[in-house]
């Protein structure tokens, strides 16, 4: 049973449309992550928030944005969809304790602009 | 400029034998090391970690083996089964100082029966 969600898992929509990717974890965990990653190609960090209220751009300059009003909840949001921004976007968090330090990942949206 | 490289896109391995998935890395100050494993459709799933006071990991048939002054991990898979057929992630991070994961492009495994 998956411990983070994402939804939606596919998704074609118009030119010009907004749309919000939501990413859920049970976990607790404080860190959580948005990766890009177009097909063969390495995952690229576009967002990753520390806490509640805290968001920071990863390392990939992205038109979307992110809010983290919630630690189990870290929407991403494009405000206006363009083809360019085809994609699978991948949600991950972390949790820092025991051997594992490494993500845990939701099962990713694939997203086509049209 | 790739900060961790896996050369390979692809391998092909026959069930039974060996895998061995390559990584290669550029900043020395990397500390931590991850492998992922993905299969399509879905997001990747840790598989093995290893920190750099270590230069081996072994978990059931998975070890990795890091090489520091070479840069370089590697990960084997032993005995490979068609179950193992999946794309394998490479990420490292200077983990002590509070960096994120920078992840390799993959190596796509395919285990023939």
């Amino acid at each position: 049973e998956a411990d983070i969600y994402q939804t939606p898992r596919y998704l074609v929509i118009g030119t010009g449309k907004k749309i919000t990717l939501e990413c859920s974890q049970t976990m607790g965990h404080d860190k959580m992550y948005w990766y890009q990653q177009d097909p063969g190609m390495e995952l690229h960090l576009i967002h990753y928030s520390y806490g509640v209220n805290s968001t920071e751009k990863g390392d990939l300059s992205s038109e979307s944005t992110v809010s983290r009003i919630r630690t189990e909840h870290f929407p991403l949001t494009l405000e206006s969809a363009r083809p360019s921004h085809t994609s699978q976007y991948l949600c991950a968090s972390r949790k820092e304790t025991g051997q594992n330090y490494g993500y845990t990942f939701g099962s990713g949206t694939r997203l086509t602009v049209v | 400029d790739q900060q961790v490289k896996q050369n390979s896109p692809s391998l092909s391995v026959q069930e039974g034998r060996i895998s061995i998935l390559n990584c290669d890395y550029t900043n020395s100050m990397f500390d931590y090391f991850l492998w992922y494993k993905k299969y399509p459709a879905e997001g990747p799933t840790f598989l093995i970690s290893i920190s750099s006071i270590k230069d081996k990991n072994e978990d059931g048939r998975f070890t990795v083996f890091l090489n520091k002054s070479a840069k370089h991990l590697s990960l084997h898979i032993v005995p490979s089964q068609p179950g193992d057929s999946a794309v394998y992630f490479c990420a490292a991070s200077r983990y002590n100082y509070g960096q994120n994961f920078v992840f390799g492009p993959g190596t796509r495994l395919s285990v023939l029966p």
